[in-house]
């Protein structure tokens, strides 16, 4: 059973606009959310988190929204920059700073 | 450089050969992990230590899979009899514990084929 879901496998924006990633999860003991970018052949790099207490938390361009009644976050990326594109993990938080990844959504920022 | 480096980057192997990667974390970290990605998946979790010990183990680590981290410092992630479904992007990644939340920080992985 795949406890986080990431249900769009591709998003295309224009340059200058918002991107909205989503994510949804099952499991009501993670008590933290992380959002990674990462490109090809190379590792996750680490973006934006947020506590299962908060609502928001905003670092730049990048926003984190969490609904934790119906179980969903979302990364918001204003203005979207063609350097932002990517697959962009949203990964939740368990006991022992173990994560579960959803399967990505690879971003396309065209010109 | 101070982030989690991982080598070698690239290793091809022969069905049935055993390999094996190495994980240097970021240096005052005390907790390391290992993941797992295939193609089209998010990272998969395989284990972790805290360090020296070795806390947990995902049922997706077979017998034919053992991970160290002798001194609490690197850790290796051996993987013998290698079988074509073990082609993949073996990640380490690492990790402070003193408050929760800690972000945990990732290498640029190693990829394994299986020929």
């Amino acid at each position: 059973d795949q406890q986080v879901k990431q249900n769009s496998p591709s998003l295309s924006v224009q340059e200058g606009r918002i991107s909205i990633l989503n994510c949804d999860y099952t499991n009501s003991m993670f008590d933290y959310f992380l959002w990674y970018k990462k490109y090809p052949a190379e590792g996750p790099t680490f973006l934006i988190s947020i506590s299962s207490i908060k609502d928001k938390n905003e670092d730049g361009r990048f926003t984190v929204f969490l609904n934790k009644s119906a179980k969903h976050l979302s990364l918001h990326i204003v203005p979207s920059q063609p350097g932002d594109s990517a697959v962009y993990f949203c990964a939740a938080r368990t006991e022992g700073n173990k994560l579960t990844f959803g399967t990505g959504t690879q971003l396309k920022v065209e010109l | 450089d101070t982030g989690v480096s991982q080598n070698p980057r690239h290793k091809i192997t022969k069905r049935g050969q055993n390999v094996t990667f190495r994980c240097d974390p970021i240096s005052e970290h005390n907790r390391l992990y290992w993941y797992r990605q295939t193609l089209g998946q998010g990272p998969e979790f395989l284990t972790y230590f805290q360090n020296e010990a070795q806390l947990e183990k995902s049922r997706l680590l077979s017998d034919r899979f053992s991970a160290e981290r002798p001194k609490g410092s690197f850790s290796t992630l051996e993987i013998q009899r290698t079988e074509q479904g073990d082609s993949a992007m073996y990640l380490c990644a690492s990790s402070l514990i003193i408050q929760r939340g800690n972000t945990i920080y990732f290498g640029e992985g190693s990829w394994l084929t299986v020929v």
